[in-house]
């Protein structure tokens, strides 16, 4: 199987702030993934598929970048509705594994 | 809208069944591909399982395979989760979710999710 990984685990960040988490997979995975992010109590939310298209209805301040094994989600000026956890999945070969998260709190 | 319902969580004992439903509208669910995805509490996201529309493909995770069954019926706007041979680390919130098309897994539709508890 595909492992994903995520850094940081966790990130303290203010309002404004350029945030930037990365995943790497256990092998290449062309440009097969995709980034969640899910706040508590609710279901996970597609904010970017094949890597770096965003999906319909996510803010422009988000952004993707990577192929291979080393993905990027940026987002440019942290707002309140940003804090939450953010999962990369990868859907190049079957089990469609998720990275462990990267949680981003308030600083 | 498309809309995604859980159901069929609850508390079952180890070693038991259930049998979760996702009721589907909004779209025309024969032509999209299905996936379960599950969330131990406090825990990240597990992929679980996916169907492709026409049902004719199925996929699970090695941590399932042989005792869960995905299922699709096409007719009724519904899909389907069977599990088996319920084990403790099974318990989670189990949501299904919308894929981009009927061979495609890009998950853009999620339900709101059902708790399964197993436990004695």
């Amino acid at each position: 199987d595909i492992q994903l990984t995520q850094s940081p685990s966790f990130l303290s960040a203010s309002v404004g702030d350029r945030v930037t988490i990365t995943c790497r997979a256990s092998q290449g995975i062309s440009s097969y993934l995709a980034w969640f992010q899910q706040t508590p109590g609710k279901a996970p939310k597609l904010l970017m598929y094949a890597a770096s298209t965003l999906q319909s209805g996510v803010p422009s301040r988000f952004s993707g970048s990577g192929s291979g094994t080393e993905f990027t989600l940026t987002i440019s000026s942290l707002q309140p509705e940003d804090f939450a956890t953010y999962y990369c999945q990868q859907l190049k070969n079957y089990p469609f594994t998720f990275g462990p998260g990267t949680k981003v709190d308030i600083k | 809208e498309v809309q995604l319902l859980e159901s069929g969580g609850g508390l079952v004992q180890p070693g038991g069944s259930l049998r979760l439903s996702c009721a589907a509208s909004g779209f025309s669910f024969s032509n999209y591909a299905m996936i379960w995805v599950r969330q131990a509490p406090g825990k990240g996201l597990e992929w679980v399982s996916a169907i492709r529309g026409g049902g004719d493909n199925t996929y699970y995770a090695d941590s399932v395979k042989g005792r869960f069954t995905i299922s699709r019926d096409n007719s009724r706007n519904t899909l389907y989760l069977q599990m088996s041979s319920l084990r403790a680390d099974d318990s989670a919130v189990y949501y299904c979710a919308k894929g981009f098309g009927s061979g495609n897994y890009y998950s853009d539709y999620w339900g709101q999710g059902t708790l399964v508890t197993v436990s004695s």
